[in-house]
């Protein structure tokens, strides 16, 4: 049973034009997150929300935005997609439980930028 | 600031042992966690210690120093699907800010 669904699973768009990147989860977590992973690094958190509470990291650039309409979903959206951004994005989800702690990933997004 | 620090690159032989060290510094440390990915693949979870000491979930164990601020991943009997990347990951929760920060990841090359 899919608990972290993301699509699509292969992105490709135009650079500069605005792109969405979709995450949903069957698990009714709190928490959900988003990673920008690049090829022999490690997930690069972007953002996550805590309910509907949005915490942005500070190196996360304006161009990167997220919106969770309900618990179940949650999107980023790249403005202006440059060259540098093409990576893999991941979406997960937690629920905070003194004692236990456990991230699951969706399947990720392969963004292409041409 | 937080970091993680591990190798990032790790060799050993099929059915052999080995040891993955992450040393971390975090401002509101509560659990260390360590996650396998292969090529192409997500994250998926392996273990989780918020206490001291070791962790055992069949042939993988983890253990957890945190006033050293240390924990290990430690894999026995070592086969070839155990090729992939380790990454340890500190929760760090800070009244509602609660996130994972993920270590740079060990890739595990493993010799026939």
């Amino acid at each position: 049973d899919a608990m972290v669904i993301q699509n699509p699973r292969y992105q490709v768009t135009q650079f500069g034009k605005p792109v969405t990147l979709s995450c949903s989860q069957t698990l009714n977590h709190n928490v959900m997150y988003w990673y920008q992973q690049k090829s022999s690094q490690a997930p690069k958190l972007l953002f996550h929300y805590y309910d509907k509470d949005f915490n942005n990291e500070a190196d996360t650039p304006d161009n990167f935005q997220s919106r969770r309409p309900n618990t179940s979903f949650c999107f980023l959206d790249i403005r202006s997609p440059g060259l540098g951004d093409a990576a893999m994005y991941l979406c997960a989800t937690s629920i905070p439980r003194e004692g236990q702690e456990t991230q699951y990933f969706g399947p990720g997004t392969r963004l292409l930028v041409l | 600031g937080q970091s993680l620090e591990q190798p990032s690159e790790v060799t050993a032989v099929e059915g052999a042992i080995v040891q993955i060290n992450c040393t971390y510094q975090t401002s509101g440390f509560y659990g260390l966690s360590w996650y396998q990915q292969h090529d192409g693949g997500a994250p998926t979870f392996l273990s989780y210690n918020a206490l001291d000491g070791l962790e055992e979930t069949g042939r993988f164990s983890s253990f957890l120093s945190r006033s050293d601020s240390y924990g290990y991943l430690l894999l026995q009997e070592l086969q070839m699907k155990d090729s992939a990347s380790y990454f340890c990951a500190v929760r760090d929760l800070l009244g509602r800010d609660d996130k994972i920060i993920f270590g740079k990841g060990t890739r595990l090359h493993i010799l026939p």
